[in-house]
Formats: C-alpha cells, structure tokens, sequence
C-alpha cells in the first residue's frame, strides 16, 4: 500500500517569513494530493490540492509542487501570519483509498 | 453545502461502558465514510471506510470488535466504542465522500473514558 511520510512534524517561523511542508510517498499510481489544515479543536479544512498532471498550483499565499518522478510534493506558505498556525496534513489518494501523512504542527511567531 | 456532522461533540463516560457516536452527512448522500483517531497535534489515523450497506473495512491494529461501525444509510454511519477504557480516550472524526476525491471531515467527538 502507499506510505506518506511528512516532514518537519514541528515548525516555528516568524511572521512574514515563508513556511515549508515537504511530504513523499510511495505509490506511483496515487494520483491525487490534498492538503489539509486543522486548527485546534477544529475540523481539517482542505486548502490546497494538485492533481497528478499538473507540477505546481498557486493560491494567494499558498502554493503547492509536485515532483513526480521523486514522488514528492510540497506545501508553501509565503508571508506567514499568526492565523496560520495550525496542523497542516498531506494525503495521497490512489484510487478512492486516503493516506495522510503524520501532520506538521506550524506556530508563526508574531 | 457538504455538511458533515458528528454527535455528540463531546462525550465522558465510565470504564466499561459503550458509547456510540453518529457521523452524518447532511445535504448530500455519501456512498463512503472514513473514521479516524486522532491524538494531540497529530495526524489523522484512519481506522475503518465504511460503504452504506455492507460491513467495514478495518485498518490493521483496529479491533473491529471494539469498534463496531455501521453505514446503515447514505446519509448515517456510527461508531461504537465497546466496553470503552481509558486508553480510548481520544478525539474521534469522520469523513465522508460521494466516491470522489473529495472528502468532508465532521466537527469531530472528544471522547474521555475515566
């Protein structure tokens, strides 16, 4: 089955600076890669997502890539702010199957 | 609209005792439903997918006989924790999708086993 991995599972930046979110996996037939950010005692919100056809997707702020042949793909927050602190998760989806990394735990510090 | 809900949000019960939690949908139908444990500042652990109408598939390390789930209807699936110890103390969510990629996650359960 697939394996995601994520990294760093803890990450302090300061406001204004930029935050990154690297995760990898291991099945080359997942074709689908969301992120998600949980705010304490909230529920996971989707916030980015790129398809397996396209290597890059810009958001305002956040912005994701996607290496294929590596297998990685990675989340980019620019100008963070303190409202972006929070758990950040990636999944990869092959076929209707969710596998979610281990979580990021973000603190920007103003 | 994708409105998912989870009742009760909060729930503290006594060693022994089961409790059942209910993840619904709430305008639209959802073919599967995914429930997971999450500890602290962790990543979600998916436990079990659910398909309406037929048993669900665990995850390895999930006691299905602990954590009964039923998908009864396109709009319903429940989580029961048996016999529930404090080791299952844990904050509990679920998803649901219509078979997509998409997926929409509950408000979630904090549930405190004393």
């Amino acid at each position: 089955g697939e394996n995601v991995e994520q990294h760093p599972s803890t990450l302090s930046v300061q406001e204004g600076d930029s935050a990154v979110i690297k995760c990898t996996y291991s099945d080359s037939a997942s074709n689908y890669f969301p992120w998600y950010k949980q705010e304490l005692g909230k529920r996971p919100q989707l916030i980015i997502d790129i398809r397996s056809n396209v290597g890059e997707k810009k958001d305002q702020r956040i912005a994701v890539t996607l290496n294929k042949t590596a297998k990685h793909f990675s989340l980019h927050i620019t100008e963070t702010q303190p409202e972006d602190s929070a758990v950040y998760f990636c999944a990869a989806i092959t076929g209707n199957q969710f596998y979610f990394g281990t979580g990021t735990s973000l603190t920007v510090i103003p | 609209g994708a409105v998912v809900s989870q009742h009760p949000s909060r729930v503290i019960c006594k060693s022994g005792t089961s409790v059942k939690i209910e993840c619904r949908s709430l305008d639209f139908q959802a073919t599967t439903m995914f429930w997971y444990r999450q500890f602290p500042k962790k990543s979600l652990m998916l436990m079990a997918t659910s398909n309406e109408g037929s048993k669900a598939t665990y995850e390895q390390g999930v006691e299905k006989d602990k954590f009964l789930i039923n998908h009864a209807s396109l709009t319903l699936s429940t989580l029961t924790v048996t016999s529930a110890h404090p080791e299952d103390s844990s904050f509990y969510i679920c998803s649901a999708s219509t078979g997509g990629w998409y997926i929409h996650f509950g408000p979630g359960t904090r549930l405190t086993v004393l």
